[in-house]
């Protein structure tokens, strides 16, 4: 589809697993962003890949959690080391260029025991 | 940190009538987006607008900018049942901040 694809949809892992989420942003968009969504709220911004520059890693929470990039295409998020705070849901998104209306996928549902 | 704040948090109108969510921040934007969520799916954009805009229309929707009151509101008109979901706000100063919504509920 010409849409963002995430994968898995939903992930149930034990505590102290890693974890790798996976993004396909829509072909063409230069920038791309990850957010965790916790039930009932709103979106908490994790890291922004902007073409080749350095991404933007201001909203990782902690050193477990890193993500890249290839060029303008795939994007995976990793968790290491799960904790039970890191149940949520990991959406992406991407855009043509920063700041201009963002494309979500239907995220990852993420769920630790 | 938290740009956008909507209000209310819950709207819970019947089919027909009007709904009618609000959006406060506290910095300068370069422009505000709104964005639906279905349950259990990512956001969708609706509207983007900018910061020398005061008003937006896109079919049942009329979007608003008071840039001396950093407010903006997103009005729904004759509203569906399928309008239920919940209505974010989006600022863009360095990067694109989402308030924490506001959940619609349109009964039939």
């Amino acid at each position: 589809g010409a849409g963002v694809s995430q994968s898995p949809s939903n992930k149930v892992t034990e505590k102290g697993k890693d974890v790798e989420l996976r993004c396909d942003p829509i072909s063409g968009h230069t920038a791309l962003y990850w957010y965790r969504q916790r039930l009932g709220q709103g979106l908490e911004f994790l890291i922004y890949f902007q073409g080749n520059s350095a991404p933007d890693k201001s909203g990782l929470p902690s050193d477990r959690f890193s993500a890249e990039r290839t060029g303008e295409s795939v994007s995976t998020l990793t968790i290491q080391r799960t904790q039970q705070e890191d149940s949520a849901v990991y959406l992406c998104a991407s855009s043509l260029l920063e700041g201009q209306p963002q494309h979500f996928g239907d995220g990852t549902r993420l769920s630790i025991l | 940190s938290q740009q956008g704040e909507e209000d209310p948090q819950a709207l819970s109108i019947q089919e027909g009538e009007n709904a009618t969510m609000n959006c406060s921040y506290k910095t300068s934007i370069n422009n505000l987006q709104w964005y639906r969520q279905n349950s259990g799916r990512g956001l969708v954009h609706l509207i983007l607008i900018r910061s020398n805009e005061r008003e937006k229309h896109s079919g049942r929707l009329r979007v608003t900018l008071d840039t001396s009151k950093k407010s903006s509101s997103l009005l729904i008109t004759a509203s569906r049942a399928a309008d239920t979901a919940s209505y974010f706000c989006a600022t863009l100063s360095e990067k694109l901040v989402f308030g924490k919504g506001t959940k619609l509920t349109v009964n039939p």
